[in-house]
């Protein structure tokens, strides 16, 4: 299996801020990454795809870059609406994995 | 606007065998761009692939589970679900389904999970 690690595990940051949150895969993925995004209680909701493609809805603040087995989420200036933990996804190769998630939270 | 959503018991006791439905409204389940998966998140954890379903019947499972699972469609109701057998203590969890497209090139797809279902929590305790 293809072992997704993020980093770093907790972000304390404030609002205007801009964070990056990395995703290491343990093999080449080639682009074939997803990054999520998750509040208490709710379902992980796609902010990217292969990536970097934005997906429709998701505010422009919100980029992906990468390839190959490193790869990064960043915000450019954090709302309070963004606070939430973050997960990457690759989709390279049966098992589908995750990271073990980045929580991102008020400073 | 398509929607997913779980339904099924949320209280097993251990050896026994956990069935979920998830039900699409608001789009088909017949699909061609579309897988349908299921994704369990134990409390406070990561998230865990079980696997996916194509109308057609093709599935992939996650092999740390495939032993025990089993995910069917059912198109005349729109539905798709998950069995999973034995359960433990180990298979509490929130349990997602999902709707998986992909970018497909050279005869291979790259799914990832654009449309959740809002996750119901099945814990096992005797």
């Amino acid at each position: 299996d293809i072992q997704m690690t993020q980093s770093p595990s907790t972000l304390s940051a404030s609002v205007g801020d801009r964070v990056t949150i990395t995703c290491r895969a343990s093999q080449s993925i080639s682009s074939w990454l997803a990054w999520y995004q998750q509040k208490p209680g709710k379902a992980p909701k796609l902010l990217i795809s292969k990536a970097s493609s934005l997906e429709s809805g998701i505010p422009s603040r919100f980029s992906g870059s990468g390839s190959g087995t490193e790869f990064t989420l960043t915000i450019s200036s954090l709302q309070p609406d963004d606070f939430a933990t973050y997960f990457c996804q690759q989709c390279n190769s049966y098992p589908y994995t995750f990271g073990q998630g980045t929580r991102l939270e008020i400073k | 606007q398509a929607q997913l959503q779980e339904s099924g018991p949320r209280l097993l006791k251990p050896s026994q065998t956990l069935s979920l439905t998830c039900t699409v409204s608001g789009g088909s389940i017949n699909s061609d761009d579309f897988y349908w998966s299921w994704i369990r998140q134990h409390p406070g954890k990561g998230l865990e692939w079980i696997g996916y379903i194509y109308y057609s019947g093709r599935t992939y499972y996650n092999p740390s589970l495939k032993s025990r699972v089993t995910i069917s469609v059912d198109t005349s109701k729109n539905q798709f679900s998950l069995k999973l057998s034995s359960v433990t203590a180990a298979d509490t969890a929130v349990y997602y389904c999902a709707r998986a497209p992909g970018y497909c090139t050279d005869g291979l797809c790259y799914r990832y999970f654009d449309l959740w279902g809002r996750g119901t929590l099945v814990t096992v305790s005797s």
